[in-house]
């Protein structure tokens, strides 16, 4: 069965950078897009951005163009989001989820990441 | 501000039936078939309940179904159960990712 187990909680100080990693199994980690989401507390969720684990290929939301990089290593089988020069509105639950369509950008989300809490504190 | 809006929270007795709504704009909801709905309960990872409006994914009950009126697409629990309490949100798909603020489904 298909899961994605992301990395657990981080604190970071205003300023500095964090990484996320979201681990697949269960499927071809190649043939499905992944997505990153966050929840800041008591907000909606907001889309970040989408990686192809094949290419490398990327597309960031406007909101943290020049702030975030996602990667991938298909060898791990693993996607990777940093979030660079945070500040407190950062503090959020962030996911990684896969389009649930084959090599498709966009799509329904069919799994989720169970979330990575990240504090933004001084 | 959330680009797609929901009830901040909606409730209803077991075994009754309640709809959540999510209004956007002819440009995301009103425009496309692509509208998905999620089940999260806090701690877990949200669950696809519904996508491209109205399907269901294979094991999701057939209790939970969708529909689209306009620039509102709907989420609708028949027969609720204790185990339905949970926030749930909407999501367009189409030439960006829009999500609603989530309505928190209490089970009387």
């Amino acid at each position: 069965q298909v899961h994605l187990v992301q990395s657990g909680a981080e604190v970071k100080k205003p300023g500095a950078s964090v990484k996320v990693s979201c681990k697949a199994s269960g499927y071809t980690f190649t043939d499905y897009y992944i997505h990153w989401v966050r929840q800041a507390p008591g907000q909606g969720l907001e889309w970040m951005g989408w990686i192809n684990p094949n290419s490398g290929d990327t597309d960031y939301a406007r909101n943290f163009q020049g702030r975030v990089t996602m990667t991938s290593d298909t060898s791990i089988s693993t996607a990777f989001m940093e979030l660079s020069r945070l500040t407190s509105d950062d503090t959020a639950m962030y996911y990684c989820a896969r389009v649930g369509y084959y090599y498709e950008t966009k799509g329904p989300f069919d799994y989720w990441g169970q979330g990575t809490p990240v504090t933004v504190s001084s | 501000q959330s680009a797609l809006t929901q009830p901040a929270s909606v409730s209803g007795s077991p075994g009754q039936s309640i709809t959540i709504s999510c209004t956007g704009t002819s440009s995301d909801v009103g425009g496309y078939k692509y509208v998905s709905w999620y089940q999260h309960h806090p701690g877990k990872a949200p669950k696809l309940m519904i996508y491209d409006v109205s399907k269901r994914p294979s094991g999701v009950s057939n209790r939970f179904s969708g529909s689209k009126s306009g620039n509102t697409a709907s989420l609708s629990i028949s027969g609720l159960q204790a185990e339905d309490e949970a926030d749930y949100f909407c999501s367009s798909y189409t030439t960006t990712n829009s999500f609603g603020g989530g309505t928190k489904l209490t089970v009387l």
